[in-house]
This record gives C-alpha cells, sequence and structure tokens, in this order.
C-alpha cells in the first residue's frame, strides 16, 4: 500500500512553454500533498503545500504565479511550471500524507525530470 | 522556521564497518524524525525514523538515536555493505495538526560509500 506515482517521469521542454506535472496517490486518499525541488547533488527543497481544494500554501522564495498547483481531488495533484526557463531544470518530486492513515510519514513519487532547453 | 543541519556530506568507510551520521535540528516542536535513502535519480526510500517519545529505535543493522534536549538525532549503520551505498538525508517535522502540515525540513544529505 501507500503508492504514488508521477506522470511524466521525464520531459525536456522549450524555453518559454509550459509543462504540467500530475502526482497520483493511487491506493489512499491524500489529504495533504507536498511539492519538492531537487537540484543535482543538493537536497530536497520543499516548494509548496497543497491540501484537497484549497489553495496551495508555497514556501519563501517560490514564485506562485510559475509554479502552479491544483489539488483537486484526494487521489490527484498538479504542478504545472508556466513560462520554463533552463534555470527551471529540475528534479520534482511530489509526496502524499493520508489523511487518518498517519500523521507524520509521507509517501514519495518516482520523481519528474525537467529539462528546459 | 526549521532548520536541520546534516554531517558529515560525505562519509567513505570499508565493507563490515559502521557508519554514524548526525543530524542538528532547531525547532523545538519538531517530534518526528525520518531517515531516507536516495540513489540517483531515484524518490527518497524511508529507511527507519523515530518519533520523540522515543530515545532510540532499531531495525536490523539500522538504528536511530534522539536527544530531544540537545536537539539531534543520528543514524547508525552497523555491518556496512556495498549496497549501503548512497545519499542519506535526515528530516525534521512537526507532524500533521495544531497548526502544522506536516512539512519535512531534510538536511543537506551524506554521501556514503562503502568500499569493498
Amino acid at each position: 500500500g501507500a503508492v504514488v506515482s508521477q506522470h511524466p517521469s521525464w520531459v525536456i521542454c522549450k524555453s518559454g512553454t509550459s509543462v504540467k506535472i500530475e502526482c497520483r496517490s493511487l491506493d489512499f486518499q491524500a489529504t495533504t500533498m507536498f511539492w519538492y525541488r531537487q537540484f543535482p547533488k543538493q537536497s530536497l527543497m520543499l516548494m509548496a503545500t497543497s491540501n484537497e481544494g484549497s489553495k496551495a500554501t508555497y514556501e519563501q522564495g517560490v514564485e506562485k504565479d510559475k509554479f502552479l498547483i491544483n489539488h483537486a481531488s484526494l487521489t490527484l495533484s498538479t504542478l504545472t511550471v508556466t513560462s520554463a526557463h533552463p534555470e527551471d531544470s529540475s528534479f520534482y518530486i511530489c509526496s502524499a500524507r493520508g489523511g487518518e492513515r498517519d500523521l507524520y510519514e509521507q509517501y514519495f513519487g518516482p520523481g519528474t525530470r525537467l529539462t528546459v532547453t | 522556521g526549521e532548520n536541520v543541519e546534516q554531517h558529515p556530506s560525505t562519509l567513505s568507510v570499508q565493507e563490515g564497518d559502521s557508519a554514524v551520521i548526525k543530524c542538528t535540528y532547531s525547532d523545538s516542536a519538531s517530534n518526528y524524525f525520518p531517515w531516507y535513502k536516495q540513489e540517483l535519480g531515484k524518490r527518497p526510500q524511508l529507511i527507519i525514523d523515530i518519533r520523540s517519545n522515543v530515545g532510540e529505535k532499531k531495525d536490523q543493522r539500522i538504528a536511530v538515536t534522539l536527544n530531544k534536549t540537545a536537539k539531534h538525532f543520528s543514524l547508525h549503520i552497523t555491518e556496512t555493505q556495498p549496497e549501503d551505498s548512497a545519499v542519506y538525508f535526515c528530516a525534521a517535522s512537526r507532524g500533521f495538526g495544531g497548526g502544522s502540515q506536516g512539512n519535512l525540513i531534510f538536511g543537506k544529505g551524506t554521501k556514503l560509500s562503502v568500499k569493498p
């Protein structure tokens, strides 16, 4: 149990275009989902936290108009990188916490590698 | 906000030796301390966690200790094997509830190399 998927696993896009990444909890209802960004040889940096049906809470320094997060249902959250630039190239990882399942543990998706050319 | 410091950044040991990674945190309200193993290009994998109502937890070759007074926790791996080679991250969280979303704040990571 506690499986989280992401799609796509990798994507290459041109500078100025937008890219949408999906994060799904496959066997549980995710009341809270988290989005992280990880640059090469660095740690995971929390970008934002989202709860189903409400606006995401962004970490300081993360542009909410550039990184659009929609937590439309208890099993799906999407991250859209708008007007992507080469500096947005990174490994994006989502995680999910499942309601009454556990107040602590997060279940991570496999990540999406974004390359902006 | 929470700040997690992790040391060392790299650690090289001989197969069979022990490895110890240490983390400190700043938020006294943090009460959940997981450790993750991440292989290149893969998702972080939870290997062990500890909650603030215990001081030590062990799972086969892996153990974690927590000192809430000093605000530090450590990962101990005994009888290391080449397949233990990876990047290890510690993290801290308040857990969900009481206004907290359960955000994880990660340390910068330790690259562990186990030489056969």
